[in-house]
C-alpha cells in the first residue's frame, strides 16, 4: 500500500528565516504530488503540484518554491518567511488515474513567530 | 462565485439524529467529487466517493447532481463520533484538485 511521510510535525520558525519540509511517498512510482496549506481556521489552499521529477506547476504567487528532486520525494521551500506563511502544510499523493481521490500526510504545523 | 462553496455551518445534532451537508461548485466540467472528513489539527482523510447515480456506505449516503452541480452527503444515526469538519472536494480532472472550506458538525449526547 502507498503511504506517506511528512515531517517535521511541527515547526516554529522566526520571520525571515528559511524553510525546508520534505514529503516522501512508498509503495508507488511516478506519483502525482500536491502540497496545500491550510490556515488557521480556513479551507486548504492548493499551493503546488507535481506529475514527475522536476516538473512544478505553481497555483499562487508567493514566497514559497517547491522543488521534486527524486521521484517520490517532494520538498517546500522559502528562502524568507513571513508572519503569513504560518499554516498546516499538507502533502498528497493522487492514486491511480487523474480522477482518483488524494491522500494526505500528517502535515507539518508550521508557526512564524 | 466560489469554486466550491458550503455552508460553515456548525451543525449542532443530538446523537441519532440526521443530518445533511450540500455544496455547490462552479467548474461544470468537473470529473470527480469526493467527501472528505477533517478531525481538528488533523490531515482530512477520505470518507467517500460521490456519484450520480448515488452511493451508500454504512450511514453516510452520498449524491451527485451534474445538472445544478450539487453534492450532497446525508448521515443518519449520528454518533458522537461523527463530530469533524466534513469537506466537498471537486476534481477538475487535470490533476487539479479543489477544497471546500468544510461544514462543522458537532453531534451531542
Amino acid at each position: 500500500s502507498q503511504t506517506i511521510h511528512q515531517w517535521p510535525a511541527t515547526l516554529v520558525q522566526p520571520v525571515g528565516s528559511p524553510l525546508s519540509l520534505e514529503c516522501t511517498v512508498e509503495g508507488t512510482s511516478n506519483p502525482n504530488l500536491y502540497w496545500y496549506r491550510q490556515a488557521a481556521g480556513r479551507g486548504l489552499q492548493l499551493l503546488f503540484y507535481s506529475v514527475g521529477i522536476g516538473q512544478i506547476s505553481s497555483e499562487v504567487p508567493q514566497n514559497l518554491s517547491a522543488s521534486r528532486p527524486q521521484d517520490r520525494q517532494f520538498i517546500l521551500s522559502s528562502k524568507k518567511l513571513l508572519l503569513s506563511d504560518s499554516g498546516f502544510y499538507l502533502c498528497a499523493h493522487r492514486g491511480a488515474g487523474e480522477n482518483s481521490p488524494l491522500h494526505f500526510g500528517n502535515g507539518t504545523r508550521l508557526t512564524v513567530t | 462565485r466560489k469554486e466550491v462553496e458550503q455552508d460553515p455551518g456548525p451543525f449542532n445534532v443530538p446523537e441519532g439524529a440526521t443530518v445533511a451537508f450540500n455544496c455547490t461548485y462552479s467548474n461544470s466540467a468537473s470529473q470527480s467529487f469526493f467527501w472528505y472528513r477533517q478531525d481538528c489539527r488533523k490531515e482530512p482523510k477520505l470518507l467517500m466517493s460521490v456519484y450520480s447515480s448515488g452511493n451508500e456506505d454504512g450511514r453516510f449516503t452520498a449524491q451527485l447532481n451534474r445538472a445544478s452541480q450539487y453534492i450532497s452527503l446525508l448521515i443518519r444515526d449520528s454518533k458522537l463520533s461523527d463530530s469533524a469538519t466534513y469537506l466537498c472536494v471537486v476534481n477538475w480532472g487535470g490533476f487539479k484538485t479543489i477544497f471546500g472550506a468544510g461544514t462543522r458538525l458537532f453531534v451531542k449526547a
